[in-house]
């Protein structure tokens, strides 16, 4: 079934170093790919998403790239703070003639050592 | 901070019992998805409902249901609750389905015993 693997699990760095999460879907439907960051006990807030048209975004110190041929995108931080620290998730929307699923990975722990 | 909001909070039930979830999307908004998080464990869709229909269900039994309203508020029903129903039930609403960016609500933490 459809499956989206989500890489490292954690993730450690210094602050000002840059971080990398990558995820590999499954569906070759996928056609929208979003990022959430979710801190302790809080809802999961979208920091960044990219459709299947695009092969990069950009926002600020975020960006997503996405491979299509590879099944494969990944979200890059730079310059990583303290307050960068959470659990990020990444997901795929699957469309699938006019109806939707929505498969998230199961997570990223990074932690921005000051 | 979004509109979407979700009641109650918490809740705790016990094996066999029914519960029904509440979330009232965000202004403008005409679809909202359900999700359950398990504890140190990704969000698992469960259903998505757009103009009050039903247009898309992840890997759950028939035992979760739910319900879209002309307002676009939306219940979740589950049935027959089971010790593994424990978790974090999010919705999220969105302006249409597909690739709509989804905001989601603070969540209701359930616990089956």
């Amino acid at each position: 079934g459809e499956n989206v693997e989500q890489h490292p699990s954690t993730l450690s760095v210094q602050e000002g170093d840059s971080a990398v999460i990558k995820c590999t879907y499954s569906d070759s439907a996928s056609n929208y790919f979003p990022w959430y960051k979710q801190e302790l006990g809080k809802r999961p807030q979208l920091i960044i998403d990219i459709r299947s048209n695009v092969g990069e975004k950009k926002d600020q110190r975020i960006a997503v790239t996405l491979n299509k041929t590879a099944k494969h995108f990944s979200l890059h931080i730079t310059e990583t703070q303290p307050e960068d620290s959470a659990v990020y998730f990444c997901a795929a929307s699957i469309d699938d003639s006019g109806t939707y699923k929505y498969i998230f990975g199961t997570g990223t722990r990074l932690k921005v050592l000051a | 901070e979004t509109g979407v909001t979700q009641s109650p909070t918490h809740l705790i039930k016990t094996r066999g019992q029914q519960v029904t979830l509440r979330c009232s999307s965000q202004s403008g908004h005409n679809t909202v998805s359900w999700y359950q998080q398990a504890l140190g464990q990704g969000p698992q869709f469960i259903f998505q409902y757009y103009r009050e229909e039903e247009n898309g269900r992840g890997n759950f039994p028939p035992r979760f249901s739910g319900l879209q309203f002309p307002n676009y508020s939306s219940e979740l029903n589950v049935n027959a609750l089971e010790l593994d129903d424990s978790a974090l039930y999010l919705c999220a609403s969105s302006a249409g389905q597909g690739y709509e960016t989804q905001y989601f609500g603070p969540g209701t933490r359930l616990l089956v015993l």
